[in-house]
């Protein structure tokens, strides 16, 4: 079946902006959601942005969503260090009634000093 | 409030031992989910709980059973354990039909000699 597609690796220097790019799969998906990983721990939601929507802006990090082209990216302004994790985004499966998730393979994000 | 709590954090068994997996919310959420992630992939949907009393097969099921104890309690069992289950084990739950924001419990790192 499709995947949701993620570059695997960002390296980016501290004070830049990072941009992690996502192509989700089912164009009828409802909400898209960029999830945060830590090493050692579990995801933890950072943001989400409905389908009728194009961009949401939540303090240093902007959603950008093209249905048309079923890509998704997030920008985070002015990198910290702290921000190197794992990122993943997400779809609503159809298979599940939308319940459950389908997410991509993750990128590592790499903030050097 | 804990969120979601998974024991135990870590776990080691033998071929063909089996196990089980425990997970508890007090968010009082409808759904809970049981997700493996390998390295280099994404998060994987097992079995998940729509509500209390339901359960259905997610992307790869085989190998595993799951029952919904109560709302807040979602436990997935490996009866005959096999090399190829060694992973890490994350459970989360959501309140359908929402955003569906998922919150993820701390994981269990399993590995299968």
């Amino acid at each position: 079946g499709e995947d949701v597609e993620q570059s695997l690796f960002l390296s980016v220097r501290e004070g830049d902006s990072s941009v992690i790019n996502c192509t989700y799969t089912d164009s009828s998906s409802t909400y898209l959601y960029w999830y945060k990983q830590e090493p050692g721990a579990g995801l933890q939601l950072l943001t989400y942005i409905f389908s009728n929507m194009d961009m949401k802006q939540d303090q240093r990090l902007t959603v950008l969503l093209n249905k048309k082209d079923k890509h998704l990216s997030l920008r985070i302004a002015d990198t910290q260090t702290g921000d190197s994790a794992i990122y993943f985004c997400a779809e609503n499966m159809r298979d599940t009634g939308r319940r459950a998730l389908t997410f991509g393979s993750g990128t590592r994000l790499q903030v050097q000093p | 409030n804990a969120g979601v709590t998974q024991t135990p954090k870590f776990q080691v068994l033998k071929t063909g031992q089996s196990m089980t997996l425990q997970c508890a919310q007090d968010m009082n959420h409808n759904s809970m989910y049981w997700y493996r992630q390998d390295p280099g992939m994404g998060l994987r949907l097992i079995y998940y709980s729509a509500s209390e009393g339901t359960t259905d097969k997610g992307e790869v099921p085989n190998g595993y059973n799951v029952s919904r104890l109560n709302k807040r309690e979602f436990s997935l069992r490996l009866e005959s354990a096999a090399p190829s289950q060694t992973s890490v084990y994350f459970c989360a739950s959501s309140e359908w039909p929402s955003h569906n924001e998922q919150f993820f419990g701390p994981g269990t790192r399993l590995t299968v000699l």
